[in-house]
C-alpha cells in the first residue's frame, strides 16, 4: 500500500535554530502534499498546501517566513520552522495525494520541542 | 465553507458493545469525500472508512461502517463489537474544493475510550 515517511519522528531543538522535517511518499508520487499542525488534545489543522514543483500555499494565518515549504520531486517535501520559538513546540504531520483513488497518505507525524 | 463538527469530546463505550461517533458537515459542493481516522496517542493517522457524495451504499470496512444520511448532512462512524484497542481519538474530514483546490477538513475529534 501507499506509504509516507517522515523524518524525524522527534526533535528537541534550542530557540532561534531552524529544524527540517521531511516527508518522502515510497512507493507512489504525490503531486501535492499537505501540512498540518495539531496541539494537544486538539483536531489537525491545515498549514499549507505544496505542489510539486511550484510554490507552496499557505492557509490564512501561517507565516510564510517561519514555514518554509519545498516540493522539489514528485516524492519529498520539506518543511522547515525557521528561528524556532517555544510557542513552534507542536506535532507536525504530513499527508500526500496519491497512491490511491481518493485518499491521502499521512506521514508519521513529528513531534517538535523547542527549549 | 466547508465545515465538520464533532459533537462528542468523549465516549465511554464497554468493550464488546457498539459505538456510534457523531459527524455531521456542511458544505455547499456537490462533490465530496467524508472520511474517517483513527489517531492512536503515537500520533499516526490511520485511515478506517471513506464514502463519496455520489455513493448509494453506506460505506463497510470490516468492524466499521458509515451511516450516510445526505440529506442530514451527517456521516455517523458505527463501530461494531469494540475491543480494548479502539481506544484511540477519532477524526471526521472532509475533501472539498477550498479556494480553488481540494483539501482536507477535520472535525474537532472524539476521545473513545473502551472499558473492560
Amino acid at each position: 500500500g501507499a506509504v509516507v515517511s517522515q523524518h524525524p519522528s522527534r526533535v528537541i531543538c534550542k530557540s532561534g535554530t531552524s529544524v527540517k522535517i521531511e516527508c518522502r511518499s515510497l512507493d507512489f508520487q504525490a503531486t501535492t502534499m499537505f501540512w498540518y499542525r495539531q496541539f494537544p488534545k486538539q483536531s489537525l489543522m491545515l498549514m499549507a498546501t505544496s505542489n510539486e514543483g511550484s510554490k507552496a500555499t499557505y492557509e490564512q494565518g501561517v507565516e510564510k517566513d517561519k514555514f518554509l515549504i519545498n516540493h522539489a520531486s514528485l516524492t519529498l517535501s520539506t518543511l522547515t520552522v525557521t528561528s524556532a520559538h517555544p510557542e513552534d513546540s507542536s506535532f507536525y504531520i504530513c499527508s500526500a495525494r496519491g497512491g490511491w483513488d481518493y485518499g491521502y497518505t499521512f506521514g508519521s507525524g513529528t513531534r517538535l520541542t523547542v527549549v | 465553507a466547508q465545515k465538520i463538527t464533532q459533537t462528542q469530546p468523549g465516549m465511554f463505550v464497554q468493550e464488546k458493545e457498539a459505538v456510534t461517533l457523531d459527524c455531521t458537515y456542511d458544505t455547499s459542493d456537490p462533490s465530496y469525500g467524508l472520511f474517517w481516522y483513527k489517531q492512536p496517542s503515537s500520533g499516526e493517522m490511520i485511515f478506517l472508512i471513506y464514502q463519496g457524495s455520489y455513493d448509494q451504499q453506506n460505506a463497510t470496512e470490516g468492524r466499521y461502517s458509515l451511516n450516510f444520511q445526505k440529506a442530514r448532512k451527517s456521516a455517523n462512524l458505527v463501530i461494531s463489537a469494540s475491543q480494548l484497542g479502539d481506544s484511540a481519538m477519532y477524526f471526521c474530514a472532509m475533501r472539498g474544493i477550498i479556494q480553488g483546490a481540494q483539501k482536507l477538513v477535520f472535525g474537532q475529534g472524539t476521545r473513545l475510550t473502551i472499558n473492560p
